[in-house]
């Protein structure tokens, strides 16, 4: 199992530029999550997606964040226009399960730097 | 969510037992205790969780107390490769809102 898997896993763009970030969940897995993280705030829940509903985006800081999980194997997080307090750590995670099984995997990020 | 109270940082000796304490007074009955760490530059890895009774796995075992007020992470022979942010976090076992709310955690450094 190659786990669930971050693309790019660097990123430096200019401020006012679209970033994307993606994400491929470990197969069979139900649920998404996008968490951000930095040293002021840690780590943050953005958005978390079920059988690819959107489930709960309060997380989610502005409009210039949105996301999409087209299907089962793949989700985006898309910034536009970026921000250099956009610059962090994302990082997707998937689990399966509707019981206390709440093992949630997670990638290896994707370091987001603005300029 | 209940909250959780973690030392912000302990050191333990390599080849040693690590035994890292949470508090969680206002947990609920129904609530589970989750334990994920993150070692540097990577994302977090699950550990262990419980409810009630104390488990073990090939990682670790969770201590909970009688009255679920606190809990302890035991690493039982801890190596350098243990040195990361330990999360300790309680959740409901289900419902809409399955996402995991991450404290400020225990920097746990295993020294050589």
């Amino acid at each position: 199992d190659a786990g669930v898997i971050q693309s790019p896993r660097h990123e430096v763009t200019e401020m006012g530029q679209e970033v994307t970030l993606r994400c491929k969940p470990i197969s069979g897995h139900n649920s998404l999550f996008w968490y951000r993280q930095t040293m002021m705030r840690g780590l943050e829940l953005l958005i978390y997606f079920n059988n690819n509903v959107p489930i709960d985006d309060s997380g989610m800081p502005e409009d210039r964040f949105s996301a999409k999980m087209p299907n089962a194997s793949f989700s985006t997080l898309k910034i536009q226009p970026s921000e250099p307090r956009d610059s962090a750590v994302y990082f997707c995670a998937s689990s399966f399960g509707t019981s206390h099984t709440y093992e949630q995997y997670f990638g290896p990020g994707t370091r987001l730097t603005v300029t | 969510d209940a909250k959780t109270t973690q030392p912000t940082s302990m050191d333990c000796a390599e080849g040693r037992a690590a035994n890292l304490p949470c508090n969680h007074s206002t947990i609920s009955g129904n609530e589970y205790v989750y334990w994920y760490r993150q070692i540097h530059s990577q994302g977090p890895q699950y550990i262990i969780h419980g409810l009630k009774n104390n488990e073990t796995n090939e990682m670790a075992s969770l201590i909970i107390t009688e009255d679920r007020k606190s809990s302890t992470l035991i690493l039982p022979h801890a190596t350098l490769r243990d040195t990361a942010v330990y999360y300790c976090i309680v959740r409901p076992p289900s419902g809409s809102a399955r996402q995991l709310t991450f404290g400020s955690g225990t920097q746990l450094t295993v020294l050589p």
